[in-house]
Formats: C-alpha cells, structure tokens, sequence
C-alpha cells in the first residue's frame, strides 16, 4: 500500500524560505515511471498543481511560480522536498503531495494523483 | 498552459438525482488524458477517473467519465449523500498538469 505524508512549519514570515518534506512508503522513486508531484489549495480556493519530480530526477514546474519553487528527492530516505523562496501571504494553503501512477501513460507526462498525503497546512504570517 | 473551465461552479441537487458537471479545455487534451477528483472537507483529494473515462480503483459505478477532444464530462447517477463535495478535472498530458477551478455539488 502507497502512503504519503508532508511535514514542515505550520508558520513562515514572509520573505522566508519554506522547505516541506513528503515521505512516502510503498514505491520506489528509483523505479522507472515513478513521480512524486506536490499540489496546494489556498483556503476556499482550488488545487493548484506546482511541481513534480520524476524517477530519472527530471523535474517539471508551473511557470507561473517565477522560479521560487524547487523539488527535490532523496530515494535512499524515500523523501521528497519542496523548497519555496520569499515566502508571501498569498503562499498561505494546504499543501499536498502525491504519487504520479506510472502505468498505462507516457512517462514524460505530468501524469495523474492516485494516492495523496493528508495535507499540511502552512501559514505565512509576520 | 492548458486552462480547464469547469461549470457549473455549483450545483445544487437532492440525493438520488443524477449530476452531470463539465470540464472545457482552452486546448485539445492529448489521449484524452484527463482525470476527475472528488474532494470532501477535511480530506485529501480522491482519484475518481482517469484517461477520461476510466474508473479508478474502488470507484462505485455511478461515477462515469466521458467526453475527448476539448470537452469532458463526469456524470453520477443516484446521488447519495457522501458524494456531495468538490470534484475537480486534471490534465495531465502537457506541463504544467493544470486542474479546474472545481464544481462544488451540494444537497439542495
């Protein structure tokens, strides 16, 4: 069975640094197809796909982020990271991450959620 | 970036009615690669369909999935009460792999 889940602060200042961990169970990073992809939803507002991180190390981000988002993974720990720049209010959502199914599509395609974390939620706050 | 209009943003229905709820895309969606989530408060988002149509695991067969091209519908027939929530479209063929805005389905 696949499990996820996000840890990090619960509260970042504004202009801080954020970095979120997703430690996940039940899959191999190192396998080809695997991707571990991360998703937030700003309070009452929808999904927002940011980032995601592939088995081979490449990695695909939204544009619309300016650069300030950066994934990473550790396949020993089975961990993956996201790292936010000058963090600012409007950051302030529930933070997802989740398993990219590796079958039955192409492997360069951002491919879709089966199995999803909890959420963490993050503030950000002066 | 591919940008996915969902309507209605509510609807409004009683439980065993039928729920139709649409995914418009700004661009053709490539093997029909789309996929539907259910989301209820307080939870993670659950992996209703993918490949358009395809049912996930575990996925009651009142929650069906069609349409291609540019224009996607979820359908569920026999409301029951647990599926009053948020459903969102996801499409995953191209970067980034955008959702819609969601459609919230609530009891009338």
């Amino acid at each position: 069975q696949i499990t996820l889940k996000e840890s990090g602060p619960t509260v970042v200042k504004p202009a801080q640094t954020l970095t979120l961990t997703c430690t996940f169970s039940g899959f191999s990073l190192s396998t080809f197809g695997e991707g571990v992809g991360w998703i937030r939803q700003p309070p009452g507002k929808a999904l927002e796909w940011l980032a995601l991180i592939y088995w081979d190390d490449d990695t695909l981000h939204s544009p619309s982020l300016e650069n300030r988002f950066t994934i990473k993974k550790d396949t020993s720990k089975n961990q993956v990271l996201l790292t936010v720049t000058n963090m600012d209010p409007v950051d302030t959502a529930t933070y997802y991450c989740a398993h990219r199914r590796p079958r039955g599509i192409a492997a360069s395609t951002p491919g879709y959620f089966d199995f999803w974390g909890q959420g963490t939620l993050v503030s950000v706050s002066s | 970036e591919i940008v996915l209009t969902q309507s209605p943003g509510t609807l409004s229905l009683s439980p065993g009615e039928r729920a139709t709820l649409s995914c418009r895309a700004s661009q053709i969606i490539s093997s029909n690669y789309l996929a539907w989530y259910q989301h209820r408060p307080g939870q993670p988002p659950r992996l209703l369909i993918y490949g358009a149509s395809t049912r996930a695991t575990g996925i009651p067969d009142r929650f069906s999935g069609g349409g291609s091209g540019t224009d996607f519908t979820l359908t569920i027939t026999r409301l029951e009460p647990e599926d009053f929530a948020v459903y969102y479209c996801q499409q995953y063929g191209s970067s980034p792999g955008t959702f819609g805005q969601g459609t919230r389905l609530e009891i009338k």
